[in-house]
């Protein structure tokens, strides 16, 4: 498996309160990615970013920032939560370009009540 | 816009059967096509990448093929097991990678 964790796994939080969801690989790819996956959209792409300090925008970033200031770490934050952001966020890696293979953490689970 | 469907949306089959899962896409401008495996609760497990030039490739009782010209990708599973039970997920990549709702399999003992 690739060594890539999420923290924290679960989250539950109020409408209006920042939230940093954190991934952390092991594997020094360039790419990292975060999605959410809500039933009936699949998976979609909120953020990506192909190096230190290099981000960019992808489908749903509305209400979403992120900042990568080293190569293993790359948060996502929800300056204000509100309800339609609760849904599971992955992070994934990737080797180079876009082209290569994906690869996905475990994980997070977050409630906006 | 890519846009990405999975047909069926969910699949029960008895132990044993082969069977045959659905993807397809509207723009064959694509990198290439990736089959993942999701447990519930779970993160994704890529099983199969297919780049554009290629038409198959095949990992164990897996194997998909892809006609890009047609906007379409098979992922066949030879003599079913209880284990492969779990959400099959198809995406492409362009720009960004672009993700089916997946096709929930069942495979009754």
């Amino acid at each position: 498996d690739a060594g890539i964790t999420q923290s924290p796994r679960h989250k539950v939080t109020e409408t209006g309160t920042p939230v940093t969801l954190r991934c952390h690989q092991t594997e020094n790819h360039r790419y990292m990615y975060w999605y959410r996956q809500d039933p009936g959209h699949g998976l979609r792409l909120i953020h990506y970013s192909y190096g230190v300090k290099d981000t960019d925008k992808g489908e749903v970033s509305d209400g979403y920032s992120v900042s990568r200031s080293k190569t293993e770490d790359f948060l996502l934050t929800l300056e204000s939560a509100t309800s339609s952001q609760t849904s599971v966020y992955f992070c994934a890696i990737s080797e180079s370009t876009q082209a290569y293979e994906q690869y996905f953490g475990p994980g997070t689970r977050l409630t906006v009540t | 816009k890519q846009e990405v469907t999975q047909i069926p949306a969910a699949l029960s089959v008895p132990e044993g059967e082969n069977l045959v899962l659905n993807c397809s896409f509207t723009d064959s401008a694509i990198y290439n096509l990736q089959w993942f495996r999701q447990d519930p609760g779970k993160g994704l497990t890529s099983l199969l990448l297919i780049q554009s030039s290629q038409r198959e490739q095949t990992s164990g009782r897996l194997n998909a093929s892809l006609d890009k010209s047609s906007g379409r990708s098979t992922l066949y599973i030879a003599a079913s097991q209880p284990g492969d039970s779990a959400t099959y997920l198809c995406a492409v990549t362009f720009n960004d990678m672009r993700f089916g709702a997946g096709t929930r399999l069942t495979v009754k003992p």
